[in-house]
């Protein structure tokens, strides 16, 4: 079957880095999707991985591997409104997006 | 990165009347279109794909006859909650794809059903 897991909520520290990890099993595969939530927001697009390795964009990096299954979404100096929920998504043979949960991020000053 | 406008971003219905949604790709042309449903602290739950100028293909437990999907152009589709009752109230999320890799949202529509 198909399945994708992350942490349900994390907490960190206005300031300082957390990394997100998702795993995924899926029919086929066509790239590794992170979108941010706010609550009450439909989700934006943060970074999509189709190789292995690791994309930096500003304080946002996203590292796959497709032979592990395996992709974190790593954000540095965090900022109060980084508080949101974070999800994975893997797109299948057929180009369809598979949601994780989502990881609730808890930022504290 | 692409925009997709999605409205009304809230709507309030009496039980029993029809709502309709629009998504609309304004700078790209979107040969598909998803359709989602969000319950609160959910993730996203995929309810069709709409292909231009096809049947929109709906997922297993979404009911065909009270969620109408149209993707008449390469650049709109619509939803249309039929006969609204208080438990579809919900978040509904569409979102268009221009090519393979890449997929862009709408803002979302709140429907509420009184």
């Amino acid at each position: 079957g198909q399945n994708i897991d992350q942490p349900t909520e994390m907490t960190a520290t206005e300031g300082a880095i957390v990394q997100i990890n998702c795993t995924y099993q899926t029919s086929g595969f066509n790239g590794l999707f992170w979108y941010q939530q706010h609550a009450g927001e439909a989700p934006t697009f943060l970074s999509y991985n189709v190789l292995d390795g690791l994309e930096e964009k500003g304080r946002f990096s996203s590292f796959l591997s497709r032979s592990k299954g395996y992709s974190y979404l790593l954000l540095k100096e965090l900022q109060m409104k980084d508080s949101a929920s974070y999800l994975c998504a893997s797109m299948d043979s057929n180009y369809q997006l598979i949601w994780g949960a989502g990881t609730k991020l808890i930022i504290k000053p | 990165g692409a925009v997709v406008s999605q409205h009304p971003s809230r709507v309030i219905c009496k039980s029993g009347t029809s709502v309709k949604i629009e998504c609309r790709s304004l700078d790209f042309q979107a040969t598909t279109m998803f359709w989602y449903r969000q319950f609160p602290k959910q993730s996203l739950m995929l309810m069709a794909t709409s292909n231009e100028g096809s049947k929109a293909t709906y997922e297993q437990g979404v009911e065909k006859d009270k969620f109408l999907i149209n993707h008449a152009s390469l650049t709109l589709s619509t939803l249309t909650v039929t006969s609204a009752h208080p438990e579809d109230s919900s978040f509904y999320i569409c979102s268009a794809r221009n090519r393979e890799t890449e997929a862009f949202f709408g803002q979302g529509t709140r429907l509420t059903v009184v």
